[in-house]
């Protein structure tokens, strides 16, 4: 069963420009998660789609980020503009079902310069 | 409010020994726990879970204990292996229903051989 996968694995750019993210989860997983992950910290959640609604996103920097998961399968998180305090992994996990286990991609490292 | 925490951010151990990885949580709401296994350059891996209604669970190799009434997590590891090196961190679920996930900081597990 092919996993989670995540494009691209790394990215650099300056502050204030853009960057965009893709996810493509585990055929038939309902549910998406995008997470930050800082260096030296757990992950923390931005924003989790149930098909193609939005679930929680409480935690989502709203004034800089989005994310989009057209057709309920695969999802872009877009930052714009990045800031420095953005570098960060930004892991893709998806799962059956609300609740059931998650499933992570490799992420795609950010660094902002 | 809600937050999960490790203990000790750094565990060395020798090839054969056993692990004990521990974890506190705030958030006695909580109902789910699991840890996760994380190898550097990849997302988290499912180890195990528990869910509040146990107080024990056990893998191969590896067994969760909860103590709800301290608010402690532990994982154990038997017979660690150097393929075992990684950094590891439990979750709770905050969100009930909703299903919300929320890391610990993490663990820095080292395998001597």
């Amino acid at each position: 069963e092919a996993g989670v996968a995540q494009s691209p694995r790394y990215k650099i750019i300056e502050k204030r420009q853009s960057v965009a993210f893709w996810c493509n989860p585990i055929s038939g997983h309902a549910t998406l998660y995008w997470y930050q992950q800082i260096l030296g910290q757990g992950p923390k959640l931005l924003i989790q789609f149930q098909n193609n609604g939005v679930v929680d996103d409480s935690q989502l920097p709203k004034d800089r980020f989005s994310a989009e998961r057209l057709k309920g399968v695969d999802s872009t998180l877009k930052i714009q503009p990045a800031k420095l305090e953005d570098s960060a992994v930004y892991l893709c996990a998806s799962s059956q079902r609300q609740g059931s286990k998650l499933f992570f991609g490799s992420g795609t490292q950010l660094s902002v310069l | 409010g809600e937050s999960v925490g490790l203990h000790l951010p750094t565990l060395s151990v020798q090839e054969g020994d056993n692990s004990i990885i521990n974890c506190a949580y705030s958030n006695s709401a909580s109902d789910y726990f699991i840890w996760y296994k994380q190898e550097s350059g990849k997302g988290p891996q499912f180890i195990i879970d528990i869910r509040s209604n146990m107080d024990k669970r056990q893998g191969q190799r590896v067994t969760v204990l909860l103590n709800k009434t301290v608010k402690h997590l532990s994982l154990q590891i038997a017979a660690t292996q150097p393929g075992d090196s990684a950094v590891y961190f439990c979750a709770e679920n905050s969100g009930g229903s909703n299903y919300k996930l929320t890391f610990g900081k993490g663990t820095l597990l080292t395998v001597n051989p």
